[in-house]
């Protein structure tokens, strides 16, 4: 079993739409969560970190929580084609020097 | 959150040479961790670079082969020694965010081909 898994895609929306993309992790003791998008041929971008069970928001993204089934998730609302992007899921581990896994990441397609 | 500076963006080397990349960070930081991301897949942890003492290396890679400086707080380098086709890959550095603990930043990349 990954250590971080994500459903590779792609994943395609009608521009507008709610894009939901998900994530599972298996280290029970993980305690910081981040999500990163990947533009083809650049480098990760940070975009949310959720560090507790629920929801955070900020703009139009949604990370939400889930400790006890090992969920964590990224809604985009309103998706643009500028969201058209590879949307890395990363975990923080108990492993000493707080390094990321980051899982395979989901393609997401946002078509006009 | 830190700006990463890393060089080369991306080169085309001969097999069995060996391509040494630069990180340079602007301001201070602790760890800096480097990654490799072969095409079409994730990020896979290289090692982690500690100033003032020997590189951490995750399992399948090696200091002979991935060969890490660290000499201060700001700079590391990252070393792919006797390439072969199979080090084809985006390699890169980051480092811990000062704005989003334990969320790190990345630098631009490095894009390897190995003819």
């Amino acid at each position: 079993q990954k250590e971080v898994e994500q459903n590779s895609g792609p994943l395609s929306v009608p521009e507008g739409a709610i894009a939901s993309l998900n994530c599972t992790y298996s280290d029970r003791g993980s305690q910081s969560f981040f999500w990163y998008r990947q533009y083809s041929g650049k480098s990760p971008e940070l975009i949310m970190s959720i560090y507790s069970n629920g929801d955070k928001e900020d703009g139009r993204f949604t990370a939400q929580l889930n400790k006890a089934s090992q969920y964590v998730s990224l809604l985009i609302r309103d998706s643009q084609p500028s969201d058209s992007a590879t949307y890395l899921c990363a975990v923080n581990s108990n492993r000493a020097g707080n390094m990321l896994t980051f899982g395979g990441g989901t393609r997401l397609m946002v078509k006009p | 959150s830190a700006v990463i500076s890393q060089k080369p963006s991306r080169d085309i080397c001969q097999r069995g040479t060996s391509l040494t990349i630069q990180c340079q960070v602007d301001s201070q930081v602790t760890m800096m961790f480097w990654y490799r991301q072969q095409p079409g897949q994730s990020l896979t942890l290289i090692a982690t670079a500690n100033q003032g003492s020997e590189a951490t290396y995750e399992s399948g890679f090696v200091i002979d082969k991935f060969p890490i400086s660290r000499p201060n707080l700001t700079f590391s380098t990252l070393t792919v020694s006797n390439m072969s086709p199979e080090d084809s890959s985006i390699y890169l550095c980051s480092v811990d965010s000062t704005l989003t603990p334990y969320g790190y930043t990345f630098g631009s990349g490095t894009r390897l081909t190995v003819v």
